[in-house]
């Protein structure tokens, strides 16, 4: 079954904890995405990758790295969380031939930071 | 740089009766324009899309949507909705020839249909 996995679903942790939220799609998609879902925000677009190696910054990049070493795999790191990381976390990936923007979406990673 | 404006954060509605969502964009060049739904503790899923030729654009779940570009709309309609519709509901734009990194989304509109 085609998918974009996210794991994990759902974390809290503390301030300054390093974390790393994974994802991983079975697709053999070029593009991949991070976005942070809030409430009366929509999707903020994070960081966005165009194929292996290739990363660059959305509109809301300051405290997470995302690297892209193999094709299938897109973490997103946080290396100091803070509060306001608290949100709803989506990955997504695409065909880069295709028409930007026919996502396929995870499920979503809902993480708390005390 | 596009911007997307839903008007309404949320749709309450009754089953089986009408619903329009509405979306309006800003943009100085042609764009691609989408749909996305995003059922209660799921990710979002395309449910319909606008690349060119009818502005008139069908989609899942009956769900339609017509492009019009003099008025930069692009609203979202069902005749008759269903409890199963309740959900939040995205427009997107993206910039043609401008790739990947244009794709901008609203801030949702939460339909909440009631029996």
């Amino acid at each position: 079954e085609a998918q974009v996995t996210q794991n994990p679903r759902y974390l809290i942790t503390v301030t300054g904890k390093k974390l790393t939220v994974t994802c991983s799609q079975n697709m053999n998609h070029e593009y991949m995405s991070w976005y942070r879902q809030d409430p009366g925000l929509g999707l903020r677009q994070i960081y966005y990758s165009m194929n292996v190696e290739v990363t660059d910054k959305g509109d809301v990049p300051e405290g997470y790295k995302v690297s892209r070493k193999e094709k299938r795999n897109f973490p997103l790191i946080l290396e100091s969380p803070s509060p306001n990381q608290t949100s709803l976390y989506f990955c997504a990936s695409s065909l880069l031939a295709g028409v930007p923007g026919e996502l396929f979406f995870g499920e979503g990673s809902r993480l708390t930071v005390l | 740089a596009q911007s997307v404006t839903q008007l309404d954060s949320q749709v309450p509605v009754f089953e089986e009766a009408p619903v329009e969502l509405r979306c309006n964009y800003s943009s100085s060049v042609s764009v691609y324009l989408f749909w996305y739904v995003q059922y209660p503790n799921q990710g979002l899923q395309l449910l319909l899309k606008y690349l060119s030729g009818s502005t008139l654009v069908k989609g899942i779940n009956g769900f339609e949507a017509e492009f019009n570009k003099s008025q930069t709309s692009f609203h979202l309609r069902k005749p008759s909705v269903h409890i199963s519709d309740t959900a939040e509901y995205f427009c997107a734009v993206s910039e043609q020839n401008s790739g990947y990194s244009t794709l901008t989304f609203g801030k949702g509109t939460m339909l909440l249909v009631s029996p």
